[in-house]
């Protein structure tokens, strides 16, 4: 049962246009998100996280979404950058099962084209 | 160290044979987690370490795979009589510990296994 899902396992983009990542969760215990970035033979690096208690946390060109109601989150960078290219995982906590106990999609691999 | 440090980076081993993968975390960090990646697959939460708490082993997926973490710093995760599903990158995670705080966790770059 994937409590976090990343239907998209790649994504495209121009450079300089936006990036929009998906994931959506069936878990409505979860009150905490993370957004983590993997480039090739390193572990996963936090990018940026949200509490439930809002709707939107924005750091630099990184702006995350979250809709409770539709128990989907976006993570939208502008303007993406051939950088960013990596594969990128959301993740999500709950006070039930420990907030420490991150549950980790699949991953979106995307690929920011010079 | 600077960051989160495993070793080895990768490990190639013959079915039945038993592995020790090992995690040095960052300094001053008390808590510690397990972490397996599969093909394909998301990262599957393994076991976690808070201190000198009985550690969560709850994502150990059978008997063969076990977790010792001592004097609070560096971990080792056993694998004995590997199967082939056993092969994946193994991350290892730390934080500054508390069961309320919104911690991030960082990673090292995973021992990669293959089992033959």
């Amino acid at each position: 049962d994937q409590q976090v899902k990343q239907n998209s396992p790649s994504l495209s983009v121009q450079e300089g246009r936006i990036s929009i990542l998906n994931c959506d969760y069936t878990n409505s215990m979860f009150d905490y998100f993370l957004w983590y970035k993997k480039y090739p033979a390193e572990g996963p690096t936090f990018l940026i996280s949200i509490s439930s208690i809002k709707d939107k946390n924005e750091d630099g060109r990184f702006t995350v979404f979250l809709n409770k109601s539709a128990k989907h989150l976006s993570l939208h960078i502008v303007p993406s950058q051939p950088g960013d290219s990596a594969v990128y995982f959301c993740a999500a906590s709950s006070p039930t099962s420990g907030t420490y106990k991150y549950i980790f999609g699949t991953g979106t691999r995307l690929k920011v084209l010079a | 160290g600077a960051g989160v440090s495993q070793s080895p980076s990768n490990k190639v081993t013959e079915k039945g044979k038993d592995v020790e993968l090992r995690c040095d975390p960052i300094s001053g960090h008390t808590a510690l987690y397990w972490y397996r990646q599969s093909l394909g697959q998301g990262l599957e939460f393994l076991i976690y370490f808070q201190g000198n708490s009985a550690p969560d082993k709850s994502g150990l997926p059978s008997d063969r795979f076990s977790a010792e973490r001592t004097g609070g710093s560096v971990s080792t995760l056993t694998i004995q009589r590997t199967q082939q599903e056993d092969s994946a990158v193994y991350l290892c995670a730390s934080s500054f510990g508390g069961v309320l705080a919104k911690n991030i966790q960082y990673f090292g770059a995973g021992t990669r296994l293959s089992v033959l």
